[in-house]
């Protein structure tokens, strides 16, 4: 069965770095665009990254771009969400979520970046 | 950037009854809306695709219809495990993919 299994999350300090992962199971994850999501505790559903199957586009929300990059190595069936310059307003669960016909149809269970000095 | 407007921010059914929930964009994003499904401390589940078209597994109770700016969610006979938090998405015209704030389905 499909499943996605994000890692990576932790406590860092405002200004510092994270890289999130993405493991992909159960379909030819290589066929497939993948988005990151994220919510900020107690808040609703905020779109940050989108890369297509091949990686050859991304796009990113406007409260990430310059600071975020969205990456993928179809060889291992993981995509990455490369997070720079991280803010206290970036505290959130970050979600990896697979494309079928433009809505997100399977999500991973999340992993938690909390960002605080 | 295209805007979605959920209503209410909470509603209160009882179980067996039916719930309506509204989700409005503030431009046309033609059938190109999804609703998705979220339990405390789960992810979010997607339930409705292209407006009307339910998600692999979702049971008959769940229905969508609309399309334009204008959008509903029904479940016609609530459950138990239907009481949840339910989120509208727009994936027509993006960057950036636009969700609404959410309903909260509550028990009455």
């Amino acid at each position: 069965q499909m499943q996605l299994v994000e890692s990576g999350g932790g406590v860092v300090q405002p200004g510092g770095s994270l890289r999130l992962s993405c493991a992909a199971s159960g379909f030819t994850v290589s066929s497939y665009g993948m988005h990151w999501v994220r919510q900020a505790p107690g808040k609703g559903l905020e779109w940050v990254a989108f890369i297509r199957d091949d990686g050859s586009d991304k796009y990113y929300a406007d409260s990430v771009k310059a600071r975020f990059t969205i990456s993928r190595d179809n060889s291992k069936k993981t995509v990455y969400l490369q997070m720079n310059s991280l803010r206290p307003e970036d505290t959130a669960l970050y979600y990896c979520a697979k494309v079928f016909t433009g809505a997100f149809d399977y999500w991973g269970q999340g992993t938690l970046v909390t960002v605080s000095s | 950037e295209i805007v979605m407007t959920q209503s209410p921010a909470t509603l209160s059914v009882s179980p067996g009854e039916r719930a309506t929930l509204s989700c409005r964009a503030s431009q046309s994003v033609s059938s190109n809306l999804a609703w998705y499904q979220q339990k405390p401390g789960q992810a979010p589940r997607l339930l409705i695709y292209g407006a009307s078209t339910r998600a692999t597994g979702i049971p008959a109770r769940f229905s969508g219809s609309g399309s334009g700016t204008e959008f509903t969610l029904t479940i016609s006979s609530l459950q138990s495990e239907d009481f949840a938090v339910y989120y509208c998405q727009q994936y027509n015209n993006w960057p950036p993919y636009s969700f609404g704030q959410g309903t909260k389905l509550e028990i009455k």
